[in-house]
């Protein structure tokens, strides 16, 4: 079964909102979550490090103050996508480090974002 | 920088074997992953290699030679549903950070 989950799947939001995205690792902590976009046809490009209880590490080119990451727990991770443009239309998808054996990153399924 | 380098497109036959190439460029180069993903889906965990040599299971199969900077998937008795792309994503640094290529885009027919 799914070891990641998110929230909402699929979005559509007017231009210059705000849209908030969860992240959620199911049945076990992650201290580290990560957040990709990706354009269709494309691939995944990581955007940020969630770090548990301290800053997010940004990629570079990704604005910080554009992309709000909070890891506020042990099983959550937030992406907020502040004012958000057409150009941010995009599939967001997080994923998570799962200590399995050896440890796994595991996906979300993926928020599908639409600004109109 | 990282440097990931896969075949775009495969075509194979159903029931085939298909071996996916990739070559990658890293620092701090702790593993790497090979993912499945279906068109408009996020990815599905298929393989982890950490140390070189061949890892079995099931039907698909990961090869991994850190000295040279190599690995391969196989994937055995093609399925139609194994039509997706196979990204092969090299982990790095204290982070465990994970970078994707632009992964192979596998056609299976009939």
């Amino acid at each position: 079964g799914a070891v990641v989950s998110q929230h909402p799947s699929r979005v559509i939001c007017k231009s210059g909102t705000s849209v908030k995205i969860e992240c959620r690792s199911l049945d076990f902590q992650a201290t580290t979550m990560f957040w990709y976009r990706q354009f269709p046809k494309q691939s995944l490009m990581l955007m940020a490090t969630s770090n548990e209880g301290s800053k997010a590490t940004y990629e570079q080119g990704v604005e910080k103050d554009k992309f709000l990451i909070n890891h506020a727990s042990l099983t959550l991770s937030t992406l907020t996508v502040t004012s958000a443009h057409p150009e941010d239309s995009s599939f967001y998808i997080c994923s998570a480090n799962r200590l399995a054996g050896v440890e796994t990153q595991y996906f979300g399924p993926g928020t599908r974002l639409l600004v109109l | 920088g990282q440097n990931i380098d896969q075949p775009t497109e495969m075509t194979a036959t159903e029931g085939a074997i298909v071996q996916i190439n990739c070559t990658y460029q890293t620092s701090g180069f702790n593993g790497l992953f090979w993912y499945q993903q279906h068109a408009g889906e996020a990815p599905t965990f298929l393989s982890y290699n950490v140390l070189d040599g061949l890892e079995e299971k099931g039907r698909f199969s990961s090869f991994l030679s850190r000295s040279k900077g190599y690995s391969y998937l196989l994937l055995k008795e093609l399925q139609m549903k194994d039509s997706a792309s196979y990204l092969c994503a090299p982990r790095t640094g204290g982070y465990q950070k994970v970078t994707f290529g632009t992964g192979t885009k596998l056609q299976v027919i009939p």
